[in-house]
């Protein structure tokens, strides 16, 4: 019964692969999100869809492609990891995009070798 | 250009004390302000929150102050407990994002 679902919960790539986390709410949310938590332990925003619509991009590079199958989930493809890509990815939902209050998923801890 | 940040990476507070964690932000469009917990392992959970029209918002424990001269935020907890051991992050909304700050290491001493 968990809210908000993310998986896996760590992940260790090598340099150049192509890597998948998936995320799924069960909350009945129009609105998620896809955070990265950096070295210097900011979150910052990468992805924000309302209804299976993207509506914030934030200075992400390429290499990051969010799908939303649904409003209930939203998948992070990364491509071509780097080791700069190493950092904790946490997904998040809230009621509609308007609304501050967000419910995080456990987070996926990705290291690049 | 970080435009929240938490300036004390970790605080150490006796049990049944009263707990301060401060923030400061720079963007004076925010309109809303949040905090939240987090514990090892797990993704934030939300706390708290303040509109910048107010300036003190209080739930048990918990109050937050906003000071939107200074633009800072605290958040008080009284009396701290061994449960309020966690990492805090306070957050602001503009732009129909979050913005969140590093976080604060609160630890609360026996």
């Amino acid at each position: 019964d968990t809210a908000v679902s993310q998986t896996p919960k760590y992940l260790v790539t090598q340099m150049g692969n192509d890597k998948s986390i998936k995320c799924e709410q069960n909350l009945g949310h129009d609105t998620m999100y896809w955070y990265k938590q950096d070295s210097k332990k900011f979150l910052k925003i990468m992805f924000s869809y309302n209804n299976k619509e993207l509506i914030i991009n934030e200075t992400v590079p390429n290499r990051f492609s969010p799908k939303s199958p649904d409003k209930a989930h939203l998948n992070l493809h990364i491509n071509s990891l780097e080791l700069g890509d190493s950092a904790v990815y946490f997904c998040a939902s809230s009621p509609t995009s308007g609304v501050s209050e967000q419910f995080f998923g456990p987070g996926t801890r990705l290291t690049v070798l | 250009d970080q435009q929240v940040k938490q300036n004390s990476p970790s605080l150490s507070v006796q049990e049944g004390r009263i707990s301060i964690l401060n923030c400061d932000y720079t963007n004076s469009m925010f309109d809303y302000f949040l905090w939240y917990k987090k514990y090892p392992a797990e993704g934030p959970t939300f706390l708290i929150s303040i509109s910048s029209i107010k300036d003190k918002n209080e739930d048990g424990r918990f109050t937050v102050f906003l000071n939107k001269s200074a633009k800072h935020l605290s958040l008080h907890i009284v009396p701290s407990q061994p449960g309020d051991s966690a990492v805090y992050f306070c957050a602001a909304r503009g732009a129909q994002k979050l913005v969140f700050g590093q976080g604060t290491r609160l630890t609360i001493n026996p």
